[in-house]
């Protein structure tokens, strides 16, 4: 399957604790993108990377929130000291944006989503 | 800032009904715009897209139309079925970002 791959699955934490999350884009893909749904809610945009630079953060990414993607490949998504606020599913996208373009109007590929529980 | 409105659900239908789901858009620039469909336990994926005014998106037997003057994308098919009871998201990127805007997404439940 060359699809994009988000692990894990499932996350139930504890408020307080800290979670990361793994997201593998389908690999010939340059932009990787980090989405928030809640229920009964559309996705909410993250963040955004171009290889390995981050290019974009929303202001829902508060200081507790950090993204990387180190070699342009994986990503991390890191919750540190989890609120209950957090529940949520975070999905991950990647798209092939051709060099100098904006990427408006590419298909961005989602994966399955990490379902995070904070109790 | 960017928006999209779409009707809220669930729509229930019986199968071979005809569809419509309402999809308006409030943005800066001239957005692209997109349906994408979440069908039970998997993830997000594109059904169609238009990117720019007067065209028309269509796969599967769906189809929306750019609608600039009424700023609208609304999604149809003719004749539904079963297998097409999903959760279905109205999105745009502006112009000059590829950043997603979606819509509070709309359940459609299709009856044999």
């Amino acid at each position: 399957d060359t699809g994009v791959s988000q692990d894990p699955r499932h996350k139930i934490t504890k408020r307080g604790q800290n979670v990361t999350f793994r997201c593998d884009p389908i690999s010939e893909h340059n932009r990787l993108y980090w989405y928030r749904q809640t229920l009964g809610q559309g996705p909410e945009f993250l963040t955004y990377f171009q290889n390995e630079a981050q290019l974009e953060k929303s202001r829902l990414l508060s200081d507790r929130f950090s993204a990387e993607r180190p070699k342009g490949s994986f990503s991390t998504l890191e919750i540190q000291r989890t609120e209950q606020g957090d529940s949520a599913m975070y999905l991950c996208a990647s798209s092939l944006v051709i060099y100098g373009g904006t990427g408006a109007g590419n298909e961005q590929f989602f994966g399955p989503g990490t379902r995070l529980t904070v109790l | 800032g960017d928006s999209v409105t779409q009707m809220e659900g669930p729509v229930t239908l019986s199968e071979e009904a005809f569809l419509t789901i309402n999809c308006t858009y409030t943005a800066t620039g001239y957005p692209s715009l997109f349906w994408y469909v979440q069908y039970p336990g998997e993830g997000l994926q594109l059904l169609l897209k238009a990117t720019k005014a007067d065209d028309k998106g269509s796969n599967k037997g769906f189809e929306a139309t750019y609608r600039k003057e009424t700023t609208s994308f609304h999604l149809e098919k003719g004749s539904v079925q079963v297998s097409d009871s999903a959760v279905y998201f109205c999105a745009l990127s502006d112009s000059g970002y590829s950043t997603l805007t979606f819509g509070k997404g709309t359940m459609l439940l299709v009856s044999p």
